[in-house]
Formats: C-alpha cells, structure tokens, sequence
C-alpha cells in the first residue's frame, strides 16, 4: 500500500518567517495531495489540497507544490503567526484509502 | 450544524472488555471512516465505508470491526480490547464518491480516547 513519509518532525520558526514541511510519497497512482492541521484536543481539519493534475496552488499564506515525477509535495507558510503553531499532517489517496504522515509540530515563538 | 459527533470522548477499559465506538455525520455524506492516532505514527485508517452497506478494511483493520448502520451512522467494535488498542480514534466522513469530481476531503470528529489497561 501508500507509504507517506513526512519531514521534519517538529519545526520551530520565529513569527514572520516562512515554515516548509515537505512529504513523500511511494505509489504513483496516488492523485489527491491534501494537507491537515491539528490543535490540541481537535480533529485535524483541512486546510490545503492538491490534485495530481496541478504542480501548485495557493491560498494567501500558504501554499503546496508537487512534483509527481519525483514523488513529493510541499507545503509552504509565509509571515508564520502564532496561531500557526499546531501539528500538520501531509496525506495522498487513492480513491477511499487515504494514508497519512507523521506529522510536524510547528512552533512559532513571538 | 454538528458534522461529526463521536461518543464516547473518554473511556478506560481492562484487557478482554469490548465496548463500541459511535459515530454520526449531519452532512449527508456517502463515505465514512475509522482512524487511530498514536504518537509519532500519524493517522492509520482501520476501516472505511463508500457508502451504505460497504465496509471494507484499511490498514490496521486487526481486532476491530464496523458497522455501518445507515448514511449517518458508522461505529467501531473492540470486541476483546488489548493494550494495543490504546489509542485516540477518529471517525470521518467525505462526499466523495467513486469516479466523480467531488473532493476527497474529510471531515474529522473531535476523536475518543481509548485507554486499555
């Protein structure tokens, strides 16, 4: 099945700067790229996905890119807040079977 | 609008015990999963539901088992819990359907945590 590998595991950045947290991916089949974040106690809720037939897509701070020859994705968060700071999850699915990453603590210090 | 509601939100059980996990969704959607979080190991889906009356496994399916009981409601069954078990569980639901356009996205609930002493 899907393996999804996700690095680093925790990311700390200073408020303003810019947080990258880059996933990979082992089936090729896989076509939908979503990304998830989760604050203490909550479900993970999306906040940026990407299909397998766009390499990039943004929505005001943050961002995804994918390279589907080489089998990863990104995501990108400029001018990071301190409501930023939860865990992020990467994801790829085929169809009903979405596997997950890890995830990353993101930190960002006022 | 509620989305999706699991009970219970805590629940401490012995080796051997079962005990069943309930979730309903409000947002007439046709898929719905099963996931448990353990530390450092992201989210495993145990089982999914492409629509009423389907179940089919993912991948931890061992010691679990669901029911899909209409569109709204999808429960997990420990039926004799271990330590392994011990875990938090989310359930899910989406709109997608198979072959279609509609987003993959899923809807989580706030999670049940599981303790198995």
């Amino acid at each position: 099945g899907e393996n999804v590998e996700q690095h680093p595991s925790t990311l700390s950045v200073q408020e303003g700067d810019s947080a990258v947290i880059k996933c990979t991916y082992s089936d090729s089949a896989s076509n939908y790229f979503p990304w998830y974040k989760q604050e203490l106690g909550k479900g993970p809720q999306l906040i940026i996905d990407i299909r397998s037939n766009v390499g990039e897509k943004k929505d005001q701070r943050i961002a995804v890119t994918l390279n589907k020859t080489a089998k990863h994705f990104s995501l990108h968060i400029t001018e990071t807040q301190p409501e930023d700071s939860a865990v992020y999850f990467c994801a790829a699915s085929i169809g009903y079977d979405m596997r997950f990453g890890a995830g990353t603590r993101l930190t960002v210090k006022p | 609008n509620a989305g999706v509601t699991q009970t219970p939100k805590f629940q401490v059980l012995k080796t051997g015990q079962s005990m069943t996990l309930q979730c309903a969704q409000d947002m007439n959607h046709n898929s719905m999963y099963w996931y448990r979080q353990d530390p450092g190991m992201g989210l495993r889906l145990i089982y999914y539901s492409a629509s009423e009356g389907t179940t089919d496994k993912g991948e931890v399916p061992n010691g679990y088992n669901v029911s899909r009981l209409n569109k709204r409601e999808f429960s997990l069954r420990l039926e004799s819990a271990a330590p392994s078990q011990t875990s938090v569980y989310f359930c899910a639901s989406s709109e997608l359907v198979w072959g279609s356009a509609n987003t993959g996205e899923l809807f989580f609930g706030e999670g049940s945590r599981l303790t198995v002493l």
